[in-house]
């Protein structure tokens, strides 16, 4: 089955820096990422996702980029504020199946 | 749109006694999934449904956890002779019918039930 593993666990910025969360998948069939971010006490929700044939998108602060020959795909913050502090997921399925496998979170925390 | 709704929000049990959770889809969803979660851990899949069918239960523990989604009401997750372990907070997520066009995989998730195991 597919495995996706999310890196860092942790990742603490301070308030307008940058941030960059990493996936990597196992299953080349594999053909929906999305991105959840889940705040403290809260469901998931989610925020941005990517299909296998593009290999970036865009929306206002936040990005994602898909190297499909690597198997990994790529979360990015700019301009972090305080009230993005979340768990951030990332998920890989494909397309006959709607069940995604889910990394296992980072804890993004943005001093003000 | 009302979106997923889960019922309880809290739930605490004592060991042995039997958990029961709810989840109702959005509008217009005919499948349901749940997941359980433990502290600081990711979303671990468990059960895939629809209407009065169990698509993929390759996540559920084989004993004591069962799931049914009924032609009318709401998908329940049973948890019979519950034990500390299971203490967990348990989401439901939904996504369009297959047979509704486009390729839309989105899951909408509910506010998820916390299940407290004494």
């Amino acid at each position: 089955g597919e495995n996706v593993e999310q890196h860092p666990s942790t990742l603490s910025v301070q308030e307008g820096d940058s941030a960059v969360i990493k996936c990597t998948y196992s299953d080349s069939a594999s053909n929906y990422f999305p991105w959840y971010k889940q705040e403290l006490g809260k469901r998931p929700q989610l925020i941005i996702d990517i299909r296998s044939n593009v290999g970036e998108k865009k929306d206002q602060r936040i990005a994602v980029t898909l190297n499909k020959t690597a198997k990994h795909f790529s979360l990015h913050i700019t301009e972090t504020q305080p009230e993005d502090s979340a768990v951030y997921f990332c998920a890989a399925s494909k397309g006959g199946s709607y069940i995604p496998t889910f990394g296992r979170g980072t804890s993004l925390i943005v001093h003000p | 749109n009302a979106g997923v709704m889960q019922n309880p929000r809290h739930l605490v049990r004592r060991r042995g006694q039997e958990a029961r959770l709810r989840c109702s889809p959005m509008k217009g969803h005919s499948h349901v999934y749940w997941y359980r979660q433990l502290p600081e851990e990711g979303l671990k899949f468990m059960v895939y449904l629809q209407k009065e069918n169990i698509i993929d239960e390759s996540g559920m523990p084989k004993e004591r956890f069962s799931a049914e989604f009924p032609k009318e009401g709401p998908s329940i997750l049973r948890i019979q002779q519950v034990v500390r372990g299971d203490s967990a907070a348990y989401f439901c997520a939904s996504s369009p019918s297959r047979t509704s066009g486009g390729s839309n995989n989105e899951q909408f998730f509910g506010p998820g039930t916390r299940l407290t195991v004494l």
